[in-house]
């Protein structure tokens, strides 16, 4: 199956830093990418969806400046937590879409761990 | 606003038997997608299986196949033959424009031995 990765799989950071998170489709390219938040236990929250070469759709309620996203090449999004404070520690999830519109099949990123200090 | 809702936040299964998780859906539209993913300790989702709105044929890959009751939005997944390595997460999910989709709250799936 279809590979897509996720980079740091942890990262812990002082309050006020910015981190980055890298998605990447390894054997396919991804002209959309989804990125999801999850709490322990909890659902995937959608948060916004990558194209590559134009500006994300965020979902309502997601602070677009807060979460940056950039999917500057068909096989790589990047999610940026700007000034990252505790409440943003997460699981941060991307999914990248093979073929096109509502039939074509995601795939996950093992996820990253993002701890707040 | 299409909903998803798993009412099973625990279920357990002894190894071998089967077990059948739940889920119903909301949804004005006749056109969509259905799936399960399975979320594993490791955590990264795969795909279990899925189910195309217009098909009435019920899903199957090897030990797991689904009941969709489109009329009911209901879209139960049955586990056959349980293994240890079923243990997980697994979520239920509608997908119907731009290949956004939806996700139900998660089962937590415990095989016992």
């Amino acid at each position: 199956g279809a590979v897509v990765s996720q980079h740091p799989s942890r990262v812990i950071c002082k309050s006020g830093t910015s981190v980055k998170i890298e998605c990447r489709s390894l054997d396919f390219q991804a002209t959309t990418m989804f990125w999801y938040r999850q709490f322990p236990k909890k659902s995937l929250m959608l948060m916004a969806t990558s194209n590559e070469g134009s500006k994300a759709t965020y979902e309502q309620g997601v602070e677009k400046d807060k979460f940056l996203i950039n999917h500057a090449s068909l096989t790589l999004s990047t999610l940026t937590v700007t000034s990252a404070h505790p409440e943003d520690s997460s699981f941060y999830i991307c999914s990248a879409r093979r073929g096109l519109g509502v039939a074509g099949e995601l795939f996950f990123g093992e996820g990253s761990r993002l701890t707040v200090l | 606003a299409q909903t998803v809702t798993q009412s099973q936040p625990e279920m357990s299964v002894q190894e071998a038997e089967t077990v059948t998780l739940s889920c119903t859906y909301d949804t004005s539209e006749s056109d969509y997608y259905l799936f399960w993913y399975k979320q594993p300790p490791s955590r990264q989702m795969i795909l279990v299986i899925r189910q195309e709105a217009y098909k009435q044929q019920n899903a199957t890959e090897n030990r797991f196949s689904v009941n969709f009751q489109k009329a009911a939005k209901s879209f139960s997944l049955k586990i056959s033959d349980s293994q240890l390595g079923d243990a997980a997460m697994y979520f239920c999910a509608y997908r119907y424009n731009a290949g956004k989709s939806t996700f139900g709250d998660g089962t937590t799936l415990t095989v016992k031995p």
